[in-house]
């Protein structure tokens, strides 16, 4: 069965400094991985997605994502933070072998400091 | 612009009183998902649809029930709603099952059971 493990319930950085918000997954065949971020009281809208068509996936609002199957990583970062990316990240894998379904990581919830 | 619509945005309910969430999407995909997603968690998939489709998680409760009248609509029946199911219902469509298509969230229906 796959999953994904987000490490760290809550990051808080500094406004410019670098995001880092780390992902693992477990599937026993090659994943779809996703980013996606929550802004309160609203939906999840997708960040970026792995395919296998690269291993560095570029995203929307700056954010990237690495595909590193060796340390079964999908870490998300941003090199300089906004105010406005304040926000909950869910990291979720979807497997080859998999029927529609989509599981998501317990969440980051991400702050900004001014 | 092509979306998921859920409607009401808020939804009070009494307890063990039925209550029916909807939501619609202009995308035109085949697959639409239910999702209960409770304060600082996951989204957790109750069911979904591919096509008419229906396919139910294994831990979903039977108090949950879901209908697909057309492709356009999906909606989500609570039939006697606890505390416990107070939550925000989300859904989501994608173009395919089992595959890299991401998942298109409307903004959800927050639900409060009094």
């Amino acid at each position: 069965a796959q999953s994904v493990t987000q490490l760290g319930s809550h990051v808080s950085v500094s406004e410019g400094a670098l995001v880092l918000l780390r992902c693992n997954y477990s599937s026993s065949v090659p994943p779809y991985l996703f980013w996606y971020v929550q802004y309160p009281n609203q939906g999840l809208q997708l960040l970026l997605k792995y395919t296998s068509a690269a291993t560095l996936v570029k995203g929307i609002n700056g954010f990237e994502a690495e595909f590193k199957k060796s340390e079964t990583s999908f870490h998300l970062t941003k090199p300089s933070a906004h105010m406005s990316d304040a926000a909950e990240y869910f990291c979720a894998v979807n497997a080859y072998s998999s029927a529609s379904k989509i599981i998501f990581g317990s969440g980051t919830r991400l702050s900004i400091r001014p | 612009d092509a979306m998921v619509i859920q409607n009401p945005r808020y939804q009070v309910t009494q307890f063990g009183k039925p209550v029916t969430l909807s939501c619609s999407q202009t995308l035109n995909h085949n697959v639409m998902y239910w999702y209960q997603q409770k304060s600082s968690q996951a989204p957790k998939l109750l069911f979904h649809y591919y096509d008419k489709d229906f396919n139910n998680e294994a831990d979903t409760p039977d108090n949950f029930q879901s209908r697909r009248p057309n492709t356009s609509f999906c909606f989500l029946d609570i039939r006697s709603p606890g505390l416990g199911d107070a939550a925000m219902y989300l859904c989501a469509t994608s173009s395919e099952q089992g595959s890299n298509s991401p998942l298109h969230f409307g903004n959800g229906t927050r639900l409060t059971v009094t």
